[in-house]
């Protein structure tokens, strides 16, 4: 067990519906990392958040969005819903400190299914 | 930008085989560098990490060296289980606070009985 908890873990919704992830870091992490996982196994990086402010962003869409919360949550939002967001997304968590490796703990993701 | 390069796989071996999966990677500064493993269904687990040139990560009998030179991040066990079968990601961090972190596209491991 990681410590970084995800909900839910399935979700089925159709096309031009609007989804929300939710994710909890370990404890103690204040970043907070969004990925996207399709069917031929590769992790896309979606987004990063420190401490509540966004940090970095990759191939996020536009009808994609997230926050962080003070509370260190972070929800993912996912809107106008294509069949080819159907995948799995996984949040990650890392304490962020100077000179340290600074891995990345993930949770065990959602999978989402666009009928 | 930095980037990691992996062996393509699928790689398929019997029990007790000798595992090599190749990891290069390009990186402006000094990064540190990450084996992941993905069992079926699951989130990516860290597997062994190494922070610096020549360090040795290892964890559950897997091995990787930091080799500097060469840019590479090898993962190697001296003989798998059924149970290694998995997706493998090297990953590298870089940045101040590691914050720059860049995952390899994974090589599936099948190890058959």
């Amino acid at each position: 067990d990681s410590g970084v908890t995800q909900t839910p873990k399935h979700l089925i919704t159709a096309t031009g519906q609007r989804v929300t992830l939710r994710c909890s870091p370990r404890s103690g992490d204040l970043s907070v990392y969004w990925y996207q996982q399709s069917l031929d196994q590769g992790l896309q990086f979606l987004i990063q958040y420190y401490n509540g402010e966004e940090r970095a962003k990759g191939n996020i869409l536009e009808r994609f969005s997230a926050q962080q919360f003070p509370d260190l949550h972070s929800e993912l939002n996912l809107s106008s819903l294509e069949l080819g967001d159907s995948a799995l997304y996984f949040c990650a968590s890392s304490v962020l400190l100077a000179g340290a490796g600074n891995e990345q703990f993930f949770g065990p993701g959602t999978r989402l299914t666009v009928l | 930008g930095n980037s990691v390069t992996q062996m393509e796989g699928p790689v398929t071996l019997s029990e007790e085989a000798f595992l090599t999966i190749n990891c290069t990677y390009t990186a402006t500064g000094y990064p540190s560098l990450f084996w992941y493993v993905q069992y079926p269904g699951e989130g990516l687990q860290l597997l062994l990490k190494a922070t610096k040139a020549d360090d040795k990560g290892s964890n559950k009998g897997f091995e990787a060296t930091y080799r500097k030179e060469t840019t590479s991040f090898h993962l190697e066990k001296g003989s798998v289980q059924v149970s290694d079968s998995a997706v493998y990601f090297c990953a590298l961090s870089e940045g101040n606070y590691g914050q720059n972190f860049v995952f390899g596209p994974g090589t599936r491991l099948s190890v058959l009985p």
